[in-house]
């Protein structure tokens, strides 16, 4: 099974309206993180955001935050008031197991385009 | 400028012809790390590295040598650079050792087209 899912190859959003962009996970650890990147058409890697899954409280970075469901082993980014700018590829990564090299195990990312 | 680094940026090569990706990063960091992007697939872990001179084995290792001899330097070899490698490869690296919540930091890529 995929360890991290993102079902929407592609989405629109008007200009200043929120959108999710879904990720689903499977790991069989208590502990584990989960990351959200953009990339934007430069091709960079951005860091968006970081939930850990022992936080209680979703987390939160400016106009992006994660809807993290931990029963259903979901954690959707979800960014309010869509800007131009964040036209770009969204990926979800997830770090499970602690001793197992640090690496970041990525889902195959969301296309936004955001419309003016 | 502090920061990882990565060349060339754009490289063409042949069939069978051996190539270097180079990665540089001035952070210190324990962990580096190679992942090839391609279209559908997201990223994909080539191979990694936990301090210098200990690496292994990513999800896509078949095909590529990898080498730390210093903590700040992590080439990626093509052997004999095949069509299937084609790609863009990140090289990234993670400040604290084990940390759940440490992210990774990237370069910017290397898009290698192997004609």
């Amino acid at each position: 099974a995929q360890k991290i899912t993102q079902t929407q190859p592609g989405m629109f959003v008007q200009e200043k309206e929120a959108v999710t962009l879904d990720c689903t996970y499977d790991t069989s650890d208590q502990s584990y993180g989960l990351f959200w990147y953009k990339q934007p058409s430069s091709g960079e890697m951005i860091f968006l955001i970081y939930q850990g899954s022992y936080d209680e409280q979703n987390a939160t970075e400016g106009r992006y935050s994660l809807n993290f469901q931990k029963a259903r082993k979901s954690a959707n980014l979800v960014i309010s008031a869509s800007q131009l700018g964040d036209s770009a590829m969204y990926f979800c990564a997830m770090r499970d197991k602690e001793d197992a090299g640090n690496m970041l195990t990525f889902g195959g990312g969301t296309r936004l385009m955001v419309k003016p | 400028d502090a920061g990882i680094t990565q060349s060339p940026r754009y490289k063409i090569t042949e069939t069978g012809r051996q190539v270097t990706l180079m990665c540089h990063q001035t952070w210190s960091h324990s962990y580096m790390f190679w992942y090839r992007q391609d279209l559908g697939h997201g990223l994909r872990l080539i191979y990694y590295s936990a301090a210098a001179d200990i690496t292994d084995k990513g999800e896509v290792p078949d095909g590529y040598v990898v080498s730390r001899s210093k903590t700040e330097n992590f080439p990626l070899t093509l052997e004999s650079a095949t069509r299937s490698q084609t790609s863009v490869y990140f090289c990234a690296s993670s400040v604290v050792l084990g940390r759940k919540n440490s992210p990774l930091h990237f370069g910017n890529g290397t898009r290698l087209t192997v004609t």
